[in-house]
């Protein structure tokens, strides 16, 4: 397609629980990134891909995070035993050279 | 101290104004990008320099990289330019991840 699509569009989650959020990329762009923002302005990079592959993962809490981007499936980024802290808006965003085009985000609420 | 620091956090300007946004940066960089977040949350990329200048409509963008420093202009400012303006930069590390600024909000009042 030629936006970055991105499921659910909210998601509520007890504390303990999991959570995974979906990305689409744009057709024929190679990069994937996932990005999380907390607290409307601060930003924290959380993985990269090139292709199926992970490119950078060194913004990942690993103990809980992990993230996937297979062949012909959307990407994937799972969180087991959801905490407080990680109620944030999550944005994926994928390239094909440098510029980079955002998702409308996944908002999650860990109540 | 952040590595990507923009000033103002926050501006309020009557339509009309001609408005400026800083973004000062302290690490070497392969890229700049100037993005807009809209209340609803969704971000736009706006410009993508690695030097001098570049133009779209009514917003301009510059770079300077021997004093790491970038400025986003916007003319004639009008309500519907009300957002959150953010600053990122890509390192010259090779890893091409953004590192963000803390945002700009930009209020334009009618």
């Amino acid at each position: 397609g030629e936006e970055v699509a991105q499921t659910p569009k909210h998601l509520v989650r007890g504390e303990g629980q999991k959570a995974k959020l979906y990305c689409a990329p744009i057709k024929g762009h190679s990069y994937v990134f996932w990005y999380q923002q907390v607290l409307k302005n601060e930003f924290k990079f959380l993985i990269s891909f090139q292709n199926e592959n992970v490119f950078d993962e060194t913004g990942m809490p690993k103990e809980r995070f992990s993230a996937k981007c297979l062949p012909n499936s959307p990407c994937s980024l799972e969180i087991q035993a959801t905490k407080l802290e990680d109620s944030a808006v999550y944005f994926c965003a994928s390239s094909l050279l440098r510029e980079q085009y955002f998702g409308p985000g996944t908002r999650l609420t860990v109540t | 101290k952040n590595e990507v620091e923009q000033s103002p956090q926050n501006l309020t300007a009557q339509e009309g104004e001609f408005i400026t946004i800083n973004c000062s940066y302290s690490v070497g960089i392969s890229a700049l990008h100037w993005l807009q977040q809209h209340p609803g949350g969704g971000i736009v990329s706006l410009f993508m320099l690695s030097s001098g200048k570049k133009k779209h409509g009514r917003l301009i963008a510059t770079i300077n990289i021997q004093e790491k420093h970038s400025s986003l202009h916007i003319t004639a400012s009008h309500p519907r330019d009300s957002a959150v303006y953010i600053c990122a930069v890509v390192s010259n590390f090779g890893n091409e991840k953004l590192t963000f600024g803390t945002g700009t909000r930009l209020t334009i009042i009618p």
